[in-house]
């Protein structure tokens, strides 16, 4: 069964580096979208992507966040100059109508 | 803006019993769709059932089903036959159905410990 992949599973960065999470998501979705669940607290939507370019996003979206599909496969959030409270895990997720399928998450820690 | 409650922070269970897990939520909606999703120790979110709003009947998935008033604007999930791995942090979310946001808002989560 086709699933929404993510690397990597877990990143370690130190303050003020830039990441970049990598989702692949199921091959005949066409929206994409970011989540962020902090330890301990509820899922909390970052972003939304359908037809290249972003349809919706949070306050948590600031500028230094972005969003890029490169390629047929790939979707990625970067961000650029990381703080110790983007320290969450990071849900990618996709759908082609109803549900949302979720990746496994990647684990930031920002030291 | 919509906003998911899930009043029960912790509920636990005895193996092969029952138990229902509490959500309400608050939209102008009329067409909407609601969901469980399960988080287990590894942090997969993994959907368990879902419901549209404009259908009167209660999905059901194998031993979960659920309690939709959409009068009271409340979504209860009930496990039957509760099983070990059932053991996990339960979100309910609330989508949009038509146009406008696609985006999924969650509650707070209830996390269900089940005994053997």
């Amino acid at each position: 069964e086709p699933e929404v992949t993510q690397t990597p599973s877990h990143q370690v960065t130190q303050m003020g580096q830039e990441v970049i999470l990598r989702c692949v998501p199921i091959s005949n979705h066409l929206y994409f979208y970011w989540y962020r669940q902090i330890l301990g607290q509820k899922v909390e939507f970052l972003v939304s992507f359908y037809n290249n370019e972003i349809s919706e996003k949070s306050e948590i979206f600031d500028d230094q966040f972005s969003v890029e599909r490169p390629d047929g496969s790939n979707f990625t959030l970067k961000i650029r100059s990381t703080k110790l409270e983007d320290s969450a895990m990071y849900f990618c997720a996709s759908t082609r109508r109803k549900e949302q399928f979720f990746g496994p998450g990647t684990r930031l820690t920002v030291l | 803006a919509q906003t998911v409650t899930q009043s029960q922070p912790e509920m636990s269970v005895q193996e092969a019993e029952t138990v229902t897990l509490s959500c309400t939520y608050d939209t102008s909606e009329s067409d909407y769709y609601l969901f469980w999703y399960k988080q287990p120790p590894s942090r997969q979110m993994i959907l368990v059932i879902r419901q549209e709003a404009y259908k009167q009947q209660n999905a059901t998935e194998n031993r979960f089903s659920v309690n939709f008033q959409k009068a009271a604007k409340s979504f209860s999930l009930k496990i039957s036959d509760s099983q070990l791995g059932d053991a996990a942090m339960y979100f309910c979310a609330y989508r949009e159905a038509q146009g406008g946001s696609e985006k999924l808002v969650f509650g707070k989560g209830t996390k269900l410990t089940v005994n053997p």
